[in-house]
């Protein structure tokens, strides 16, 4: 099975901050990948698809590079309403695979 | 507008069964996989289920391997999730998803087990 693991589990910072969040795979997954955000009381919703493909909607500060096994989510300019659980999800095979999650919370 | 309406949580006591349900309207149902993802109290995402555009290939989670059944009625554009011997550790927030890639989430609907 593949496992995923984030980092940083958490991170404090600042309106304007550049962020980038890691999703690391355990085996090669070429560019099948996933990224959501998810707000404290709310369903998820996704960001990102194929790895660097935003989701319709999705403002263009969020971006998402890398294949196989090391990908990020990066946010240009992070804005208030960004704050939030950021989950990393493997599309390539079964059974499917969550990171554990990034909190990203207001210095 | 892609719509995902759960139901069916409830408060269930160990060992029972519940069969939660997602209604879905504002696209074509029968052309897209379905799947059920949950999250605990404070706790991260975890895939449970996956059923192909026909029905005809389900996928679980081996946490739920032979207790809990995808099913979905293309019919009445509706996916359903059966859950038999329940346990504390299933108690959750039980999520129908749109998509291969996850597309689209419903908001849920609160599983309980407890006695």
């Amino acid at each position: 099975d593949i496992q995923l693991t984030q980092s940083p589990s958490s991170l404090s910072a600042s309106v304007g901050d550049r962020v980038t969040i890691t999703c690391r795979a355990s085996q090669g997954i070429r560019n099948d990948l996933g990224w959501y955000q998810q707000k404290p009381g709310k369903a998820p919703k996704r960001l990102i698809y194929r790895a660097s493909t935003l989701h319709g909607g999705v403002p263009s500060r969020f971006s998402g590079s890398g294949s196989g096994t090391e990908f990020t989510l990066t946010i240009s300019s992070l804005q208030p309403e960004d704050f939030a659980t950021y989950y990393c999800l493997q599309h390539n095979s079964y059974p499917r695979a969550f990171g554990q999650g990034t909190k990203v919370e207001i210095k | 507008e892609v719509q995902l309406l759960e139901s069916g949580g409830a408060l269930v006591q160990p060992g029972g069964s519940l069969r939660v349900s997602c209604a879905a309207s504002g696209f074509t149902f029968s052309s897209y996989a379905m799947s059920w993802v949950r999250q605990g109290p404070g706790r991260g995402l975890e895939w449970v289920s996956t059923v192909s555009d026909d029905g005809g290939t389900t996928y679980y989670a081996d946490s739920v391997k032979g207790r809990f059944t995808i099913s979905r009625d293309n019919s009445k554009n509706t996916l359903y999730l059966q859950m038999n011997s329940l346990r504390a550790e299933d108690t959750a927030i039980y999520y129908c998803i749109e998509g291969y890639y996850f597309d689209y989430w419903g908001q849920g609907t609160l599983v309980t087990v407890s006695s």
